[in-house]
């Protein structure tokens, strides 16, 4: 299927251990990026991508790590997960970094850390 | 640092009424982008209009429209004649590009949200 789809939706991590959030884009989309969604926070911005091999950090990048190895995936990895980081994660893909280029989210990975 | 405020936690409205929801920026950037985002109950992102720093009217679609003042650096969303649909979180959102960052890339940032609830 088209677009941009996220892995798993579900997530039930404990304290500790890594997990890796998926992102898949068909559109061959350059840009790539990772929020989570907090409440009273909304979406901050994690990491993001201007193209393969190309990445920077958002406003909350501590306890996360990214690749980007080619152009149509860009995985999240937590480290070692703690509590703080249970949220709402979402990913999403623009063509171009012009100012007008809307971005396009995946459906969003709810992870719980216990 | 850009940043992005919306003070409106929470709002009401009258199906069929008109609704502002706020947003007010921040950035030392000449060229922007600002967008308009709603997220329904099911959690998705749609988004609806956008409006750029150098755009000499206000964009519109459909019911949206985006009242912006760039010298007070706002640019709030304006929804004509409600609908039960409408409920949803809303997000106001920047793009920049600033020089550093022309290998990297512009980022999007996201102010807090408001949720509108519309009453039948």
């Amino acid at each position: 299927d088209a677009g941009i789809t996220q892995s798993p939706r579900y997530k039930i991590t404990e304290t500790g251990r890594q997990v890796t959030l998926m992102c898949h884009q068909t559109w061959s989309h350059s840009y790539m990026f990772w929020y989570r969604q907090d409440l009273g926070h909304g979406l901050r911005l994690i990491y993001y991508s201007a193209a393969a091999d190309i990445t920077d950090k958002g406003e909350v990048p501590d306890g996360y790590v990214v690749s980007r190895s080619k152009t149509e995936n860009f995985p999240l990895t937590l480290e070692s997960a703690t509590r703080s980081q249970t949220s709402v994660y979402f990913c999403a893909s623009s063509d171009y970094g012009t100012l007008n280029t809307e971005a396009f989210f995946g459906q969003g990975t709810r992870l719980t850390v216990v | 640092a850009q940043k992005i405020t919306q003070t409106q936690p929470g709002m009401f409205v009258q199906e069929k009424e008109a609704v502002t929801l706020d947003c007010t920026y921040d950035t030392s950037d000449p060229s922007y982008g600002l967008f308009w985002y709603k997220q329904p109950s099911s959690g998705e992102m749609i988004f609806l209009i956008y409006q750029g720093s150098y755009d000499q009217q206000n964009a519109t679609e459909g019911r949206y429209s985006l009242n912006f003042q760039k010298a007070r650096k706002s640019a709030n969303l304006v929804i004509s004649a409600s609908q039960l649909g409408d409920s949803a979180m809303y997000f106001c959102a920047m793009r920049v590009v600033p020089p550093w960052a022309e290998t990297s890339g512009s980022r999007l940032t996201f102010g807090e949200g408001t949720q509108l609830t519309v009453n039948p």
